[in-house]
């Protein structure tokens, strides 16, 4: 079993819509990220998290850190939104590597 | 720099064949990692360096694999006896120490062994 599972794996969805994206690790964590990855590019970090929320724009993350469970949100979606979005964990028990789920291919369509 | 640079941006080696990779941290930046990325799979961590220090290399996959970064600024990532399973997206990533502001990664090595 995974440390962290994303879902869903493929999500589309029309222009507009608003669009949840879950990730639950089963390890004690210092923080989470969210990342966005665009095909052929490297990866954006989109926010850090060590509890509660964070708005940036469009974008709102959450952190549950009793369920073990953390959201992405985008509100009113657009197709430049389409790319692979990834959380990764930072463990309490080691370094400052990442571990990461396997992403979430979000497809915006107009 | 402006950002952590990656070089080359892609890679294609025979089997057998040595490659080495280049990563180019942002300046000031102490923490650098390397991370593997297959096709469709999440990053999977490699190696960590704190300044010249290689602290963790636990996620080596095998002793052809090797990395360093002699003056803790630079790094190179190299791959001995390239088999086909070496194939993905080489990832390097660079934080401030405690990451307290996140990461900032490069744009990746994409290597293909033929």
């Amino acid at each position: 079993k995974n440390e962290v599972e994303q879902s869903p794996q493929n999500l589309t969805a029309q222009e507009g819509e608003f669009i949840t994206i879950n990730c639950s690790y089963s390890v004690g964590i210092s923080a989470l990220h969210w990342l966005q990855q665009h095909p052929g590019g490297g990866i954006v970090s989109l926010f850090m998290l060590s509890s509660g929320k964070k708005k940036h724009g469009r974008l709102i993350a959450t952190i549950n850190i009793q369920e073990k469970h953390s959201s992405l949100h985008i509100t009113a979606s657009h197709p430049r939104d389409s790319a692979v979005y990834i959380c990764a964990v930072r463990l309490l028990r080691d370094t400052d590597k990442l571990i990461f789920g396997t992403g979430t291919r979000l497809q915006v369509f107009p | 720099g402006a950002g952590v640079s990656q070089s080359p941006r892609y890679k294609v080696a025979k089997r057998g064949q040595d490659v080495a990779l280049r990563c180019d941290p942002i300046s000031g930046h102490v923490s650098l990692f390397w991370y593997q990325q297959a096709l469709g799979q999440g990053p999977e961590f490699l190696t960590y360096f704190q300044n010249e220090a290689q602290l963790d290399k636990s996620g080596l996959p095998s002793d052809r694999f090797f990395a360093e970064r002699p003056e803790g600024s630079v790094s190179t990532l190299k791959i001995q006896r390239t088999q086909q399973e070496d194939s993905a997206v080489y990832l390097c990533a660079s934080s401030l120490p405690g990451n307290l502001y996140g990461y900032t990664f490069g744009s990746g090595t994409r290597l293909t062994v033929v």
